[in-house]
């Protein structure tokens, strides 16, 4: 699996827009880009993820660029409650649970 | 629906003792994963299973064993514990290869002494 570098951490006003980059560059051809968080100590919480589309949920957007060897997720109006530690992985869909976690970026949504 | 369900929350084990951290289901998922956090560093695979009666190692998985008899449970056993094994251990399980994410346990805190 291609590895990932993020901020190891990361400030946003809340209202804002919150930008939090990944770079993967040594990804390959078939391997997605996923993003969880960990609010708190809870278990991990699945975000998006993607091929090489822009996506979009309920939650986020993701921004893959062309090359896809870098991301960037975009919660579009933090909030306080979004303030965790969001970690960009990626893998073979069907590497059947090997994810791996690295150390994430921890944002801080401030009032 | 429960999703994925851990238990204990809590543990404090003497070294040198086993125990059996519980994991299960309700979503019908085939894949299930056991991830250890310690303080201040991300999650590190410690073993997985893509269906029952099916297992593989992952990043960390000596003093650890697991077994898959059914779909719904996915069991970790310490074999003999020790204080390096002080940790948050979260269980995770996704039905579609991982496609569409996987949803995690709420962690097993557990102390080593």
């Amino acid at each position: 699996d291609a590895k990932t570098t993020q901020p190891p951490s990361m400030d946003c006003a809340e209202g804002r827009a919150a930008n939090l980059p990944c770079n993967h560059s040594t990804i390959s051809g078939n391997e997605y880009v996923y993003w969880y968080r960990q609010i708190h100590s809870q278990g991990p919480q699945y975000i998006i993820h993607g091929l090489k589309n822009n996506e979009t949920n309920e939650m986020a957007s993701l921004i893959i660029t062309e090359d896809r060897k870098s991301s960037t997720l975009i919660l579009p109006h933090a909030t306080l409650r979004d303030t965790a530690v969001y970690y960009c992985i990626v893998s073979y869909p069907s590497n059947t649970g090997k994810l791996i976690f690295g150390q994430g970026t921890t944002l801080q949504v401030k009032p | 629906n429960a999703g994925v369900t851990q238990t204990p929350k809590f543990q404090v084990l003497k070294t040198g003792q086993s125990m059996t951290l519980q994991c299960a289901q309700d979503m019908n998922h085939e894949y299930m994963s056991w991830y250890r956090q310690d303080p201040g560093m991300g999650l590190r695979l410690i073993h997985y299973s893509v269906g029952a009666g099916i297992t593989d190692q992952g990043e960390v998985p000596n003093g650890y064993n697991v077994s898959r008899s059914t779909t719904e449970d996915f069991p970790l056993r310490l074999l003999s514990a020790a204080p390096s094994q002080t940790s948050v251990y979260f269980c995770a399980s996704s039905y579609s290869r991982g496609w569409d994410g996987y949803t995690f346990g709420s962690g097993t805190r557990l102390t080593v002494v």
